[in-house]
């Protein structure tokens, strides 16, 4: 693989179920970050990794939760997903934090 | 609080000239970039600037003005494949992206 890869491409969950987005880079970068996308608002910062074995809190991390064991793997993991979290997910990695970041094609998702 | 501003949307001409304004308001700055994300797909990476001036890259080139807290992204030679959402996102004080919604670029033939 080259890049930033994303799974599932798309998924619909009923509501309070659990889901696992997945996200490998094969870049060996050091930070990794999970946004979301809805329509008419900005890309929003859900949880990130500066580096293999920390991460942080964005702007929006409430009912998400972020594990990086790796430096290659950044799963993001809904608990008991709700409606309000339908919306476009991409995963991102950058070389340090201060640099331009690649984005993976993004995972649709839509809770019912 | 942090907030960076952009057009909705705009309209142009195939062969013709378009700027896209910018202006942030974010606590702290580490350098401003700009995105392309056509629709259904992901974001890609334009430009960088985190000195005041102009940066040219080809058809296209990204302005500063950190006094004034502004930016541009001009795209020259316009083509139907330019189509696309541009991006605004400042880095701030701690290194996080703070993302404007997004500008929708339509070119006309």
């Amino acid at each position: 693989i080259a890049g930033i890869t994303q799974a599932p491409t798309s998924q619909i969950l009923a509501a309070g179920r659990r889901m696992t987005l997945r996200c490998t880079q094969d870049m060996r970068h050091n930070a990794m970050y999970w946004y979301r996308q809805d329509l008419g608002l900005g890309l929003r910062l859900i949880h990130y990794s500066n580096t293999a074995g920390t991460t942080g809190k964005g702007e929006v991390p409430d009912g998400y939760s972020v594990s990086r064991a790796n430096t290659d793997d950044f799963p993001l993991t809904l608990a008991s997903a709700v409606p309000s979290q339908t919306s476009v997910y991409f995963c991102a990695s950058s070389e340090d934090t201060y640099n331009e970041q690649f984005f993976g094609p993004g995972t649709r998702l839509t809770v019912l | 609080g942090q907030n960076i501003d952009q057009p909705t949307e705009m309209t142009a001409t195939e062969g013709a000239i378009v700027q896209i304004n910018c202006t942030y308001q974010t606590s702290g700055f580490n350098g401003l970039f700009w995105y392309q994300q056509h629709a259904g797909e992901a974001p890609t990476f334009l430009s960088y600037n985190v000195l005041d001036g102009l940066e040219e890259k080809g058809r296209f080139s990204s302005f500063l003005s950190r006094s004034k807290g502004y930016s541009y992204l001009l795209l020259k030679e316009l083509q139907m494949k330019d189509s696309a959402s541009y991006l605004c996102a400042v880095m701030d004080s701690n290194y996080q992206l703070i993302w404007g919604a997004g500008t929708k670029l339509i070119i006309k033939p």
